[in-house]
């Protein structure tokens, strides 16, 4: 089976633009969550989804937002994007909500500029 | 809120050597406890995690952790390291309902021949 898979795997944007990066999770695996991590730091928290509805959000601005599609993938949407937001975007995605095992995907690594 | 404190960034060890990587961890609810570990070029990838039960968790692969509660602390080791253990560790947090996840800022672990 294959594993979480996300594209673009890499994007330049330049500042005040907009992004939205894609994330399929492994088949069966009706939850997703992104995650933020900077250079340097560990993943940060964005949101949760599960079944089309947002289980938990982490502390970012209302630029973020996030849906879950019917076939259970996910698109992260960023505006206005600032140079802060360069960044590598994890997604990860497990059974359920309440399941630890997550797994996550290779990432797409945002530059901002 | 939780957060989560690796104090070492990098660890440079000698291959066979035996190693440890600090955690530490505050929070304000019951948590249960995670190693990610992300080898050059991968994904994050589950290591071993302290649910319940017995303080002493073991990995495949030869690392353990032991959660210490009066220390608020998640510790991994291993005896003897190998020149593959090279890679970068994080350790986290996760609330009891699952839906977050705070990750350290990372150990990058340095196996020298």
């Amino acid at each position: 089976d294959a594993g979480v898979t996300q594209s673009p795997t890499h994007l330049i944007k330049t500042r005040g633009q907009q992004v939205t990066l894609r994330c399929s999770p492994i088949s069966g695996h009706k939850s997703v969550s992104w995650y933020q991590q900077v250079l340097g730091q560990g993943p940060q928290f964005i949101f949760q989804y599960y079944e089309k509805e947002e289980r938990g959000r982490g502390n970012f601005p209302d630029r973020f937002s996030a849906r879950q599609f019917p076939n259970y993938s996910s698109e992260l949407n960023v505006n206005a994007l600032l140079l802060g937001d360069s960044a590598l975007y994890l997604c990860a995605s497990s059974l359920s909500p309440t399941d630890y095992e997550q797994y996550f995907g290779p990432g797409t690594r945002l530059t901002v500029t | 809120a939780q957060s989560v404190t690796q104090l070492d960034s990098q660890v440079p060890v000698f291959e066979e050597a035996p190693v440890e990587l600090r955690c530490n961890y505050s929070s304000s609810v019951s948590v249960y406890l995670f190693w990610y570990v992300q080898y050059p070029n991968q994904g994050l990838q589950l290591l071993l995690k302290y649910l319940s039960g017995s303080t002493l968790v073991e990995s495949i692969n030869g690392f353990e952790a032991e959660f210490n509660k009066s220390q608020t602390s998640f510790h991994l080791r291993k005896p003897s390291v190998h020149i593959s253990d090279t890679a970068e560790y994080f350790c986290a947090v996760s609330p009891y309902n699952f839906n977050k996840f705070y990750f350290g800022s990372g150990t990058k672990l340095n196996v020298k021949p």
